[in-house]
Order: C-alpha cells, then sequence, then structure tokens
C-alpha cells in the first residue's frame, strides 16, 4: 500500500464552483499534514498546513480525519489561477511523504 | 522569490560525464533535503541534512553524493549517471525538519 495516495484526477470544473478531493495515508503514527500546490514544471510551494481542528485560508478549507486517516482540501469559488497540481503531504518526523498529486483545471 | 536557489536550472550531460548541483538557502533553516521528481511519480526523497549531518540516504545509488559545507549550502555531485537518472532534482530546506520550502528545481537530463 502507498504511503500517500490520492485520486490523480483531472477535476474539471467551471470557475466560480467549488471542488473538493481527499487525500489517504497509510501510517496512523503520522505527525503533521500539509497541502502543497505544484504548477507545471514549476517547485511544489507550501498551500496550508491541515490542522486536527481543520483550518481555513481564505477560499481553501483543509480537514483532517485521524480515524479514517484522511485528509481533504475545498477550494471555494474557484479562479482560473487555482488550475495547478494539488500535493498531500505527509510528516512522519523529518521525512515528507508526497502524494502523487491531484490535478485541477478551473474552466472560464 | 528566491528563498531557496538552485543552480544550474537546466542540465544536460553525457554518461561518462561529472557534474554538480548547487543549492543555496537564504532562510536561515537548519535542515537541507535533496528530492528527485520523475514525471507522473511522486516527489522521491533522496538525502538529509540536519545541522550539516546527513540524517537519511533513501538507497540512493553511489553515483548520487550529496555535501553540506554550512548549513546555508547543499551539493548533489553526479557521476556516471544513467537515462533513467533524467529527472527535476528539487532542493528543500526548513527549520527544525517541519514544513519546507522548495527551490525551482534543476531539470536534468542524461543522454
Amino acid at each position: 500500500r502507498k504511503e500517500v495516495e490520492q485520486d490523480p484526477g483531472p477535476f474539471n470544473v467551471p470557475e466560480g464552483a467549488t471542488v473538493a478531493f481527499n487525500c489517504t495515508y497509510s501510517n496512523s503514527a503520522s505527525q503533521s499534514f500539509f497541502w502543497y500546490r505544484q504548477d507545471c514544471r514549476k517547485e511544489p510551494k507550501l498551500l496550508m498546513s491541515v490542522y486536527s481542528s481543520g483550518n481555513e485560508d481564505g477560499r481553501f478549507t483543509a480537514q483532517l480525519n485521524r480515524a479514517s486517516q484522511y485528509i481533504s482540501l475545498l477550494i471555494r469559488d474557484s479562479k482560473l489561477s487555482d488550475s495547478a497540481t494539488y500535493l498531500c503531504v505527509v510528516n512522519d518526523d523529518y521525512k515528507l511523504s508526497f502524494g502523487a498529486g491531484t490535478t485541477v483545471t478551473v474552466r472560464a | 522569490e528566491t528563498g531557496v536557489t538552485q543552480t544550474p536550472r537546466h542540465l544536460v550531460m553525457g554518461m561518462t560525464n561529472k557534474k554538480s548541483l548547487k543549492c543555496e538557502q537564504h532562510l536561515g533553516h537548519n535542515a537541507m533535503y535533496w528530492y528527485k521528481q520523475s514525471a507522473k511519480k511522486p516527489l522521491e526523497l533522496m538525502f538529509v541534512y540536519s545541522l550539516e549531518e546527513r540524517v537519511e540516504n533513501n538507497s540512493v545509488p553511489s553515483r548520487f553524493s550529496p555535501e553540506c559545507p554550512n548549513s546555508s549550502h547543499l551539493f548533489l555531485h553526479l557521476h556516471t549517471l544513467q537515462p533513467e537518472d533524467s529527472a527535476l532534482y528539487l532542493c528543500a530546506s526548513s527549520q527544525d525538519l517541519n514544513e519546507q520550502f522548495f527551490g525551482p528545481g534543476t531539470r536534468l537530463t542524461v543522454l
């Protein structure tokens, strides 16, 4: 079983729509969680950390479900600039395990 | 953004060449990392340096040799690479092994 699994997508959504996707992880002892965003041929950039109580940053909401071992990302009011690959990242001590990414394409 | 810089940005080398990738971080972090990203695959952690000591060597072939002379600089020395080593090589840094910040990467092609 892969350490971190994501639906690769693509999720094709119209501007203004809401899109949400999950990521599952295998190590129940994982300590911290992140969503990174990666644009085509660019480096990953930290989008947001995921806290146990859930957290929101503008149009982005992240949730953690430790019992079921998944994290989620919801994007409201999608913008064209949200088109990217979203990487789920799980931290076990110093080792970050990356999912293969979920591709989101927002169309006009 | 110039927090983590990498040079060169693109590199083409033959299998018999020796080359080095350079990474520099300007964030005052105490940990640095090398990752490999191949097409359609997750990032693969190669090496981790914390306080200039290597703490992780993720079963990387010996044709990749890292060097961390100080907390701001990280090198990846390459020799006798194979075509399957062609990939994007990303450097990252963090404070106390927490959230990592990535450089722009070196896109390596091995002929």
